[in-house]
């Protein structure tokens, strides 16, 4: 079965103090890998797609970074706006690649 | 441009009531999606539609549970007979079709509360 697993659940960052959020996988075949960021009572904001190992993506202090079973995204210098939940998902290769495969998330804090 | 648009934003209803969530996709969008986020669970797949074609219903509950996405106007999720484990955000998302960069972009959730 297709497993997306997101550690730590929670973490809590002086603004300025860089850090990284884990998303770790188990899929049969990897077609895409999402992340996304929620804030509280909205849906999920799409921030990046990675396709291959070794692909990197940025956008302003995010930087999301693949391997075969796992990606990291990196938040350089973070500012108290950048709190929220980071969602990451799958899609798998084949029949059913629409299906996006969430893990549960991890709950950043940035403080003044 | 507008986003994925949901209503209700927030709808209550007392065990046994039918619910209906609806979902207007992005423009130029064909395909929807329909997850369902259960408190302190990640977001689960429910189904995939196409205009007037249900792709996929795999993630949604036999018994009470259909979808929709007519030709004209919106998506629409419909729960028969609400019961409290049914309580949770729904959410709608929608892509272009096909294509490799096919990213789902996400409306902004019916949170449904069953009394």
């Amino acid at each position: 079965e297709d497993q997306v697993t997101q550690s730590p659940e929670a973490l809590r960052l002086q603004e300025g103090e860089s850090s990284s959020l884990n998303c770790s996988y188990t899929v049969s075949g990897l077609r895409g890998l999402f992340w996304y960021r929620q804030d509280p009572g909205k849906g999920p904001e799409f921030l990046f797609t990675l396709y291959s190992a070794g692909e990197e993506k940025e956008k302003e202090r995010l930087k999301a970074t693949l391997t075969k079973k796992e990606s990291f995204l990196h938040i350089t210098a973070p500012k108290p706006e950048d709190s929220a939940t980071y969602l990451c998902a799958v899609q798998i290769s084949g029949g059913s690649n629409y299906k996006l495969t969430f893990g549960k998330g991890t709950l950043l804090t940035v403080n003044p | 441009n507008a986003g994925v648009m949901q209503n209700p934003r927030h709808l209550v209803r007392r065990r046994g009531q039918e619910a209906r969530l609806r979902c207007s996709p992005m423009k130029g969008h064909s395909h929807v999606y329909w997850y369902r986020q259960l408190p302190e669970e990640g977001l689960k797949f429910m189904v995939y539609l196409q205009k007037e074609n249900i792709i996929d219903e795999s993630g949604m509950p036999k018994e009470r549970f259909s979808a929709e996405f007519p030709k004209e106007g919106p998506s629409i999720l419909r729960i028969q007979q609400v019961v409290r484990g049914d309580s949770a955000a729904y959410f709608c998302a929608s892509s272009p079709a096909g294509g490799r960069d096919n990213e789902q972009f996400f409306g902004p959730g019916t949170r449904l509360t069953v009394l």
